[in-house]
């Protein structure tokens, strides 16, 4: 079954990175784009960008450009997201989620980034 | 990009009854619209792809339907486990964008 495991819990000083993970299993690796999902304390879901393993291919909504980066192992299935210069609206659950065709169908369990000095 | 707008943002309702849920997107999506389910402090759930296709496992309860800029979600009959937060979201290409939401209480 496809499963998609997601790092641990990040405590981040403000202007520090982080770099999450999800490692996949179920499924090959390379043939489906592996999405991000933001999703602050109450708020809604909000779109980063995704990342085809296959090419390294990948896909940013313009607002996530310079704060996020998509990054992928094919040797350990596992995808990565670096967040760069970190502030307190970056607080927030991540979510990695495995498209097709824009629909995600699987989703990790979340990792939580909490930015505070 | 494709703005998707969803109301009501919060809905009240009890068990047995059916609510509507709609979602309108800023431009013609065609069908390409899913909807998700979340759950407090879970992951959210594929419901609907397509605009009108039940995802695997999804209880014949959910009906979503329409095409273009207009789309809604349907749950008849209201079961305890139905209750939580929707969210819409267009797959018409990149970038992909949600909807605001709407939070399903019990009343």
């Amino acid at each position: 079954q496809v499963q998609l495991q997601q790092s641990g819990a990040e405590l981040a000083r403000p202007g520090a990175s982080v770099k999450l993970s999800c490692k996949a299993s179920g499924y090959t690796f390379t043939s489906y784009w592996m999405q991000w999902v933001k999703q602050r304390p109450g708020q809604g879901l909000e779109w980063i960008g995704a990342i085809y393993p296959g090419d390294g291919d990948t896909r940013y909504t313009q607002k996530f450009k310079g704060k996020a980066t998509l990054t992928a192992d094919k040797s350990s299935s596992t995808a990565y997201m670096q967040l760069s210069s970190l502030a307190s609206e970056d607080s927030a659950v991540y979510y990695c989620a495995r498209g097709e065709d824009g629909i995600f169908a699987y989703w990790g369990q979340g990792t939580l980034v909490t930015v505070s000095a | 990009d494709i703005q998707m707008t969803q109301s009501p943002a919060s809905l009240s309702a009890s068990v047995g009854e059916t609510v509507t849920i709609t979602c309108r997107a800023s431009e013609n999506i065609y069908s390409y619209l899913a909807w998700y389910q979340q759950k407090q402090g879970k992951s959210p759930q594929l419901l609907v792809y397509n605009a009108k296709t039940l995802a695997e496992g999804v209880p014949s309860r959910f009906s979503g339907s329409g095409s273009g800029t207009q789309f809604s979600l349907k749950i008849n009959s209201l079961q305890p486990e139905d209750f939580g937060s929707y969210y819409c979201q267009h797959h018409y290409g990149t970038p992909y964008t949600f909807g605001g939401g709407t939070k399903l209480e019990i009343k």
